[in-house]
């Protein structure tokens, strides 16, 4: 299965600072869904976008879903160390079946107080 | 409550032996996922059934077969265990195409 571009691959950052992460594809899509996981567990929904130029916010956490319909990014502001997860995108092109969603390879968010 | 949950949390079996995994939802969902996680995380679909229908069947290897009793339940039996099939195993579940609800996961681990 086709993987999306997503980055970065890993991100250190301290209690309070912002977060930003995007993932990008070759390829027109109809849906992001932005995920988290955390070790042990099953990815979570966090944020999902159907509209291009969407912006949808979850708390702090702010999703947009780009205007070329290539791209989505993912920002978590005001960082607090349970923020600590593996971030995933993924999208579902307009070409492919359904249901067949691709994912980005996430983003590993480590939070420090 | 739990919305997408499966059966075991943990396998551990010797290559070579069949072991099946279990998948239920209580979302009223009509269509089931089974994805396999990598080493390195990636998420990689492997099967899809809607209202009891197989619609994804992606490039994967035919000891591993997938069977849906009804709506509610997607189960995954895979013959002849080899190294290789160690990964994390999720089942998710949706409303048509729209979003994907996943399970806790089952991490298998073949010695």
């Amino acid at each position: 299965g086709q993987q999306l571009n997503q980055s970065p691959q890993s991100m250190f950052i301290q209690e309070g600072e912002d977060v930003s992460m995007n993932c990008t594809s070759s390829s027109i899509f109809n849906t992001w869904l932005w995920y988290k996981q955390e070790p042990g567990e099953g990815p979570v929904l966090l944020i999902a976008l159907y509209k291009a130029g969407e912006l949808t916010s979850n708390g702090r956490l702010t999703a947009q879903f780009g205007i070329t319909r290539k791209d989505s990014f993912l920002n978590i502001s005001a960082s607090i160390p349970s923020d600590v997860g593996i971030y995933f995108c993924a999208g579902h092109p307009v070409t492919d079946s359904w249901g067949k969603f691709q994912f980005g390879a996430g983003t590993q968010v480590v939070v420090t107080p | 409550d739990t919305a997408v949950s499966q059966t075991p949390k943990y396998l551990v079996t010797q290559m070579g032996n069949d072991k099946s995994i279990k998948c239920e939802q209580n979302l009223g969902h009509d269509t089931m996922y089974w994805y396999k996680q990598d080493s390195k995380k990636f998420l990689k679909i492997m099967f899809s059934y809607n209202n009891k229908e197989l619609i994804i069947n992606e490039t994967v290897p035919n000891r591993f077969s997938p069977k849906s009793p009804d709506k509610a339940h997607l189960n995954l039996h895979i013959n002849s265990l080899e190294l290789g099939d160690s990964a994390v195993y999720f089942c998710a579940s949706s409303h048509g195409m729209e979003t994907q609800y996943f399970g806790p996961g089952t991490r298998l681990l073949v010695l």
